[in-house]
């Protein structure tokens, strides 16, 4: 069965890093995009970007450019989303989701992460 | 950017049917796909292509859309269908997804 396990909870500092790791089983990682959404607290869902896992090109949704970094490690079927200089602002739970293409030519996520709760506070 | 609008809630008694709007401009021209999300649960998908149904979804789950407005339905409601519910779309002009504002269902 398609699963899509995520990193545990992380509580940073403002102006540190954060990498979220999500791995993927129980289907060909390489044949399916992976995507990411934030929702901070009590907000509904943003989408952030996507990867394609083929190719490792990533695009990035309005407001997730320059700070936030999709990557890929295709040997252990995981996708990774890094966020640097952190701020109070990004305290969100992310999901990474896998992006199925319809027969009516768009898109939808199939298969959720559990979700990673990135806490940033002094 | 394409927007979607969802009410923020909708409260319904068990065994009656709950309907949830999603509202977009000329929504009616795009395929509209509807995700459950439980307390401190990621969103699940319950309907794909307007009305399709994963496997799994119960029958009571279904969606129209036509105009300016999809409508997720669902029927003979029960307590564990309280969740909150978002819509969401394919942007074909930006190439990004976009979703609803979200509609919580309390179950009376």
């Amino acid at each position: 069965q398609v699963q899509l396990v995520q990193s545990g909870s992380e509580l940073k500092k403002p102006g540190a890093s954060v990498k979220v790791s999500c791995k993927a089983s129980g289907y060909t990682f390489t044949s399916y995009a992976m995507n990411w959404v934030r929702q901070a607290p009590g907000q509904g869902l943003e989408w952030m970007g996507w990867i394609n896992t083929d190719t490792g090109n990533p695009t990035y949704a309005q407001g997730f450019t320059g700070r936030f970094v999709f990557s890929l490690d295709t040997s252990v079927s995981t996708a990774y989303l890094q966020i640097s200089s952190l701020e109070a602002e990004d305290t969100a739970v992310y999901y990474c989701a896998r992006g199925r293409h319809s027969a009516r030519s768009t898109w939808f996520l199939d298969y959720w992460g559990q979700g990673t709760l990135v806490t940033v506070s002094s | 950017s394409y927007v979607l609008t969802q009410p923020p809630s909708v409260s319904v008694a068990p065994g009656q049917t709950a309907w949830i709007s999603c509202g977009g401009n000329n929504i009616g021209s795009k395929s509209v796909h509807w995700y459950k999300q439980e307390p401190g649960q990621a969103p699940l998908l319950v309907v794909y292509d307007d009305s399709g149904r994963p496997s799994g979804i119960p029958e009571r789950f279904s969606g129209s859309n036509s105009g300016n407005t999809a409508t997720l339905t669902i029927s003979r409601v029960e307590a564990g269908d309280e969740a909150d519910y978002y819509c969401q779309v394919w942007d074909g002009n930006s190439d990004h997804y976009v979703f609803g504002t979200g509609t919580k269902v309390t179950v009376l």
